[in-house]
């Protein structure tokens, strides 16, 4: 069945730590891969997305994301977390056409 | 510009009730789809709709409906409420002609169903 696994419910670390959240997904062929982030209050944002090219990919806040075709991942990074990065964190897969599945999502808590 | 906006931002109902949920779309779009988020869990593919017809659907009962208006906007209709139906309620929306590869997301409608 095709699934999207997201590998940490919640992390807590503080201010200046690396961040890194893990996403695996399974799904035969071409997929477009997402980030999305809910801050508290707020509504589903765009974090980054890749398409295709540089498995490397740059987003919004200082976030970048690696995709790793032969691993089905797609993990998410930020060097240096600031107490602003403190809301949830979805990993998202399309395998075309707008059709999204999310993963179960991650907590993130960032304390000054 | 507005972004993706909904209607109600809160309801309660009562279970064996019907509701209707209103999205419109970001500015320029033309594809709606509704995802539905149980408290805790990413949000869930329910049906996308593109020129007023159903595109794509997920898993979800033939109790969940929904529309396409000439303007684009879309209703969610969600008929003999259960209480395992409470949740938020998302709507997105995307250019078909973009390949719908990117969604905006609405900030929902909170369903309570007692």
């Amino acid at each position: 069945a095709q699934s999207v696994s997201q590998h940490n419910h919640h992390v807590i670390l503080s201010e200046a730590a690396s961040l890194e959240l893990g996403c695996n997904y399974s799904y035969g062929g071409t997929v477009n891969l997402f980030w999305y982030v809910q801050y508290p209050g707020q509504h589903l944002q765009l974090l980054l997305k890749y398409f295709s090219g540089d498995p490397l990919v740059k987003g919004i806040k200082g976030f970048e994301a690696e995709f790793i075709k032969s691993k089905f991942s797609f993990n998410l990074r930020k060097p240096s977390v600031q107490w602003s990065d403190t809301a949830e964190y979805f990993c998202a897969v399309s395998p075309g056409w707008g059709k999204l599945q999310f993963g179960a999502g991650t907590q993130v808590v960032v304390t000054p | 510009d507005a972004g993706v906006t909904q209607s109600p931002t809160h309801l309660i109902k009562t279970r064996g009730q019907q509701v209707t949920l209103r999205c419109s779309p970001k500015s320029g779009h033309d594809t709606v789809s509704w995802y539905q988020q149980a408290l805790g869990q990413g949000p869930q593919f329910i049906f996308q709709y593109y020129e007023e017809e159903e595109r794509q659907r997920g898993n979800f009962p033939d109790r969940f409906s929904g529309h396409q208006f000439p303007n684009y906007s879309s209703e969610l209709n969600v008929n003999a409420l259960l209480l395992g139906d409470s949740a938020l309620y998302l709507c997105a929306s995307s250019l078909s002609a973009s390949g719908i590869r990117e969604q905006f997301f609405g900030p929902g409608t909170r369903l309570t169903v007692l």
